[in-house]
């Protein structure tokens, strides 16, 4: 099956400094969503972007949709202890696939 | 507004015992239902999806069923647990034909020993 791959798979960083991660996929995706996964919890949904060079933005999180639809950018500024958890995109090809998820992104924020 | 709800939350059961793990939505009608099932540490593996009551999709072979019996109702259910069945179950609801966007409900922690 589809497969995306997201990396880094973990991050370590320190309060204050911004945070980039990114997917890519061997395919064109006409759908591409971020969510973040506290532990014990389920993922909540972060940004959702729907068309090729769409550049969304949610408080501090910037996400975009490449303009080749074969990857996606989220990028976290000025992070703080709360945004600790896991980033997983998530990718559709077309309307009757589902979504296909990465393996996610476990980030650290040392305070 | 909608919301989703998974019980229960955590689950500790015996291998080769049985397993019903319900997932139900408010405040819409006629979702598109999901379970997943995510390993520690590890991403999200699609295991059942439904358009409607009664139709159900299976994305891959194993010790798992779903049902769908009432419109906002998704059940996951085994006959005889294995000890690989071990995971945080979650259940997603989209809209059914609008952006696919998945919300996530609470997820349930199944441990068999």
């Amino acid at each position: 099956g589809q497969q995306l791959n997201q990396s880094p798979q973990s991050m370590f960083i320190q309060e204050g400094e911004d945070v980039s991660m990114n997917c890519t996929s061997s395919s064109i995706f006409n759908t591409w969503l971020w969510y973040k996964q506290d532990p014990g919890e389920g993922p909540v949904l972060l940004i959702a972007l729907y068309k090729a060079g769409e550049l969304t933005s949610n408080g501090r999180l910037t996400a975009q949709f490449g303009i080749t639809r074969k990857d996606s950018f989220l990028n976290i500024s000025a992070s703080i202890p709360s945004d600790v958890g896991i980033y997983f995109c998530a990718g559709r090809i077309s309307g009757n696939t589902p979504l296909v998820f990465g393996k996610g992104t476990r980030l650290s924020v040392i305070a | 507004s909608q919301t989703i709800h998974q019980w229960p939350a955590t689950l500790v059961q015996p291998v080769g015992s049985p397993l019903s793990l319900e997932c139900t939505v408010e405040g819409t009608s006629n979702p598109n239902l999901y379970w997943y099932r995510q390993a520690a540490g590890r991403g999200l593996q699609l295991l059942f999806y439904s358009v409607g009551i009664g139709q159900i999709s299976s994305e891959v072979p194993q010790n798992l069923s779903a049902s769908r019996p009432q419109d906002r109702q998704f059940i996951l259910s085994s006959k005889k647990l294995l000890l690989s069945d071990s995971g945080f179950y979650l259940c997603a609801w989209s809209y059914s034909g609008g952006p696919d966007t998945q919300y996530f409900g609470p997820g349930t922690r199944l441990t068999v020993l």
